[in-house]
């Protein structure tokens, strides 16, 4: 079946970088870009951009520029996020999501399957 | 960028129905997705496009959307449907990003 496993939790000091993955399995990790939305404890969920598998071309939200980094490795299936400078507010669970998209129909597009998510916590 | 809208918190009688909305410009252009989150898990889509419903969601959950606002109903909510939802879209500010709705609490009385 269509999956996404994700990496296990991390706690990193203030200034440290962290580096999380997502392993796809189930169908063919260059036919769909992957996102990644986090999620800080009790709030919402914030989108911070996506990766082409197929190219590596990636797109960051504004909020993240210069400080994200999007990645993959096709030959494992794998993509990665990475954000670095961290600090007290960026304590948050990471998802990464496949984006679907309707065939001839590029405003219809949704999130399916989402990663387990994966717990950083940045505290000194 | 764009911004989608959502009430913060919903309730609804066991076995009645409820509807969960979501307000904003891009919706004009492009269709929301729905996401249910219960507490410790990951996100679950729910409803896509103009009424879909991936396979194992109960037909009790259908989506709708007029001018800027799309909206997802539960007819006859049950216990199991207490949980927070989300709503998502393409942005149309013309940058290739993507906005979730601030979430809606959902409490099942």
């Amino acid at each position: 079946q269509v999956q996404l496993v994700q990496s296990g939790a991390e706690v990193k000091k203030p200034g440290a970088s962290v580096k999380v993955s997502c392993k796809a399995s189930g169908y063919t990790f260059t036919g769909y870009y992957m996102h990644w939305v986090r999620q800080a404890p009790g709030q919402g969920l914030e989108w911070m951009g996506w990766i082409n598998p197929n190219s590596g071309g990636t797109n960051y939200a504004q909020k993240f520029q210069g400080r994200v980094t999007m990645t993959r490795d096709t030959s494992i299936s794998t993509a990665y996020m990475e954000l670095s400078r961290l600090r007290s507010d960026d304590t948050a669970v990471y998802y990464c999501a496949r984006e679907n998209i309707a065939v001839n129909n590029w405003s219809v597009n949704w999130f399916d399957p989402w990663g387990q998510g994966t717990l950083v916590t940045v505290s000194s | 960028s764009s911004e989608l809208t959502q009430d913060p918190a919903v309730s609804v009688a066991l076995g009645q129905t409820v509807r969960i909305t979501c307000q904003g410009d891009s919706l004009r252009s492009y269709y929301a997705s729905w996401y249910q989150q219960k507490p410790g898990q990951a996100p679950v889509l729910v409803i896509y496009g103009k009424n879909n419903r991936p396979s194992g969601i109960p037909d009790r959950f259908s989506g709708s959307s007029s001018g800027n606002t799309a909206s997802l109903t539960i007819t006859g909510a049950q216990a199991e449907d207490e949980a927070d939802y989300y709503c998502n879209s393409r942005d149309s500010s013309g940058n290739p990003y993507v906005v979730f709705g601030g979430g809606t609490k959902l409490t099942v009385l």
